[in-house]
């Protein structure tokens, strides 16, 4: 049973405007949740975590959002410009043991 | 710079042959994984470490083994590689309870079967 959920294969957004990708999870013992980024044939590359107390963190034009309540979470990016066209992962990270658990990942394309 | 390195960018191996995937870090980071990456099932973890000699099962072990027998070496064990382990593997490592659970990864071994 999948524990970190990315129910969206794909997203076009056009350049400019805002990016929302969107994540869910099932497990409440999760203490860090964070978002990645993979162009093809690299290693995926750290974007943005939270902490499961937080709400809200930013870094530039990225801001991620968690509502516990609903086990959401949502990364937007403003604005969006064609670097940003990758494949994006969800990932929680287990309080117990330290295991990382991604999702299966949003394709972003940036429209010109 | 921190650093994590895969020994092969690109690997062909027979089915049945026994495969090494070898794994390093330079951040003295205490957790180190190994992940699969198949189109449209994402990042599955195959085995965690959290410490030298420990090793934790994840998602999908069965075929695979691990050793980690020193804390900057983390290898990926295919004892009889078959077909349905052709894929791309990611090995990260992450600094553990104190960090944020970021992770840091390699740039990934792409392993054909054949």
């Amino acid at each position: 049973d999948q524990q970190v959920k990315q129910n969206s294969p794909s997203l076009s957004v056009q350049e400019g405007r805002i990016s929302i990708l969107n994540c869910d999870y099932t497990n409440s013992m999760f203490d860090y949740f964070l978002w990645y980024k993979k162009y093809p044939a690299e290693g995926p590359t750290f974007l943005i975590s939270i902490s499961s107390i937080k709400d809200k963190n930013e870094d530039g034009r990225f801001t991620v959002f968690l509502n516990k309540s609903a086990k959401h979470l949502s990364l937007h990016i403003v604005p969006s410009q064609p670097g940003d066209s990758a494949v994006y992962f969800c990932a929680a990270r287990m309080n117990r043991d330290d295991k990382i658990i991604f999702g299966k990942g949003t394709r972003l394309h940036i429209l010109p | 710079d921190v650093k994590v390195t895969q020994s092969s960018r690109y690997l062909v191996k027979r089915t049945g042959e026994k495969v090494f995937l070898e794994c390093v870090q330079d951040m003295d980071h205490e957790n180190m994984f190994w992940y699969r990456q198949d189109p449209g099932l994402g990042l599955r973890l195959i085995y965690f470490s959290y410490d030298v000699k420990m090793k934790e099962k994840g998602d999908i072990p069965e075929g695979y083994s691990v050793s980690r027998e020193k804390k900057e070496r983390f290898s990926l064990i295919l004892e009889s590689a078959s077909t349905n382990q052709t894929s791309m593997y990611l090995c990260a490592s992450s600094l553990g309870t104190d960090g944020n659970g970021e992770a840091f990864f390699g740039q990934g071994t792409r392993l054909t079967v054949v």
